[in-house]
């Protein structure tokens, strides 16, 4: 099966860049989004088809998905920013989440 | 304003079984493929089932098939989670999720979730 793989956490400065990587088989062939997930909430969709944003979601994130590894990539990190963030592909016919990865912001 | 809404959660035995609801609004369901998400305590997202927007094709992960069974009522805009032979290892908080597209492809994108229903396995 399918499998996705993140590092469990990331740490950022505030105000400084934060990288969350994805790795996948041959990911770069498949979309990937990206998904954030505050305590006690639901996930909520910060990317997706790469590196298209939502609506409302801040320009600060941003992502890109080549080869074997999608990143999510935030500029000018915030305190709110700090989360859990998830990637999830599509292959053979289920979802694939990655394990996730807790972005601190200290 | 999208908004789904689960319910029938609870604490059931081994063995036994629960159905799950999710009430949606707020756009036109039967246009949409559906998805059951769950998270075990302090643990990730396990994607659990799909179903299309017509209702016609289905999909569930290995861990929950044969167990499982997703289903939608088009009319009264509800997608459903029929539950069997529950185990301790499926307790976890199951969110419904709209599906960006009316089928399950390349690519699928959960726009919206629901708050989520919390299901404990135990005796």
């Amino acid at each position: 099966s399918y499998e996705l793989t993140q590092p469990p956490s990331v740490s950022v400065s505030p105000g400084q860049t934060a990288s969350i990587t994805c790795s996948g088989d041959k990911l770069g062939d498949k979309y990937a989004c990206w998904y954030q997930q505050k305590p006690g909430q639901s996930p909520v969709l910060v990317i997706y088809e790469d590196r298209k944003r939502p609506s409302g979601i801040p320009e600060r994130f941003a992502g890109s998905n080549s080869g074997n590894t999608a990143t999510l990539t935030i500029s000018g990190t915030q305190a709110m920013d700090e989360a859990d963030y998830y990637c999830q592909a599509w292959d053979s016919s289920t979802v694939v989440f990655g394990g996730g990865t807790k972005l601190t912001v200290l | 304003e999208v908004q789904l809404l689960e319910s029938g959660g609870g604490l059931v035995q081994p063995g036994g079984s629960l159905r799950l609801s999710c009430a949606a609004s707020g756009f036109t369901f039967s246009s949409y493929a559906m998805s059951w998400v769950r998270q075990a305590p302090g643990e990730g997202l396990e994607w659990v089932s799909a179903i299309t927007g017509s209702g016609g094709s289905t999909h569930y992960a290995d861990s929950v098939k044969g167990r499982f069974t997703i289903s939608r009522d088009n009319s009264k805009n509800t997608l459903y989670l029929q539950m069997n032979s529950l185990r301790a290892e499926d307790t976890a908080v199951y969110y419904c999720a709209k599906d960006s597209r009316p089928a399950m492809t390349t690519g699928t994108t959960y726009d919206y979730w629901g708050q989520g229903t919390l299901v404990t396995v135990s005796s």
